[in-house]
């Protein structure tokens, strides 16, 4: 049973350019949630998607879009790239949302993006 | 969302028991504590969570207060590779986890 997985792994990014991450949730997950971590900080939550909508978003600005696909897997957008977007984007899985309490939620191992 | 207290840092010797303690003293009836940790520059790993009783998995054991105001993980016999960021984190069901700075736990040998 594969976890959660994302891709790509590593990426360089030039300012102002626009960037595509992915995320192909746990088997069975249907909410998937995307978080960046900067280095030496703690997670700070992006958004969450079920049944293909945004539910729930962070203080996060409008560059930072996503998409859930009807297979559950993600993608996470982000347009005019900054120097400041420099991070490593963790994707998060877990079964429904505001239904069933107590779940566990797994990570991915994370895109680290690179933006020079 | 219950904000969170855990001690910068900690020390643990190789085989013996590490005792991570977490404060969450606004903790709200329906809001679970989450453990993960995190190994440098890999993405979080679960490690348990609990209501208000007390839980043992493979990894650890979690201890909630009678109150639950407060908890407290246990790593049993802690080897270098436990060495990583331990984060304590209150959950209500939207799976939204605030992550706050978490415990530094070095094992040395």
């Amino acid at each position: 049973d594969a976890g959660v997985t994302q891709s790509p792994t590593h990426l360089i990014k030039t300012r102002g350019q626009q960037v595509t991450l992915r995320c192909s949730p746990k088997s069975g997950h249907d909410t998937v949630s995307w978080y960046q971590q900067a280095l030496g900080q703690g997670p700070q939550f992006i958004f969450q998607y079920y049944e293909e909508e945004e539910r729930q978003r962070g203080n996060f600005p409008d560059r930072f879009s996503g998409h859930q696909f009807p297979n559950y897997s993600s993608e996470l957008n982000v347009n005019a790239l900054l120097l400041g977007d420099s991070a490593l984007y963790l994707c998060a899985s877990a079964t429904g949302t505001g239904l069933v309490t107590g779940n566990t939620i797994y990570f991915g191992e994370g895109s680290w993006l690179t933006v020079v | 969302d219950a904000k969170t207290t855990q001690p910068p840092s900690m020390d643990c010797a190789e085989g013996r028991a590490a005792n991570l303690p977490c404060n969450h003293s606004t903790i709200s009836g329906n809001e679970y504590v989450y453990w993960y940790r995190q190994i440098h520059s890999q993405g979080p790993q679960y490690i348990i969570h609990g209501l208000k009783n007390n839980e043992t998995n493979e990894m650890a054991s979690l201890i909630i207060t009678e109150d639950r105001k407060s908890s407290t993980l246990i790593l049993p016999h802690a080897t270098l590779r436990d060495t990583a960021v331990y984060y304590c984190i209150v959950l209500k069901h939207d799976y939204k986890l605030s992550f706050g700075a978490g415990t530094t736990v070095t094992v040395r040998a």
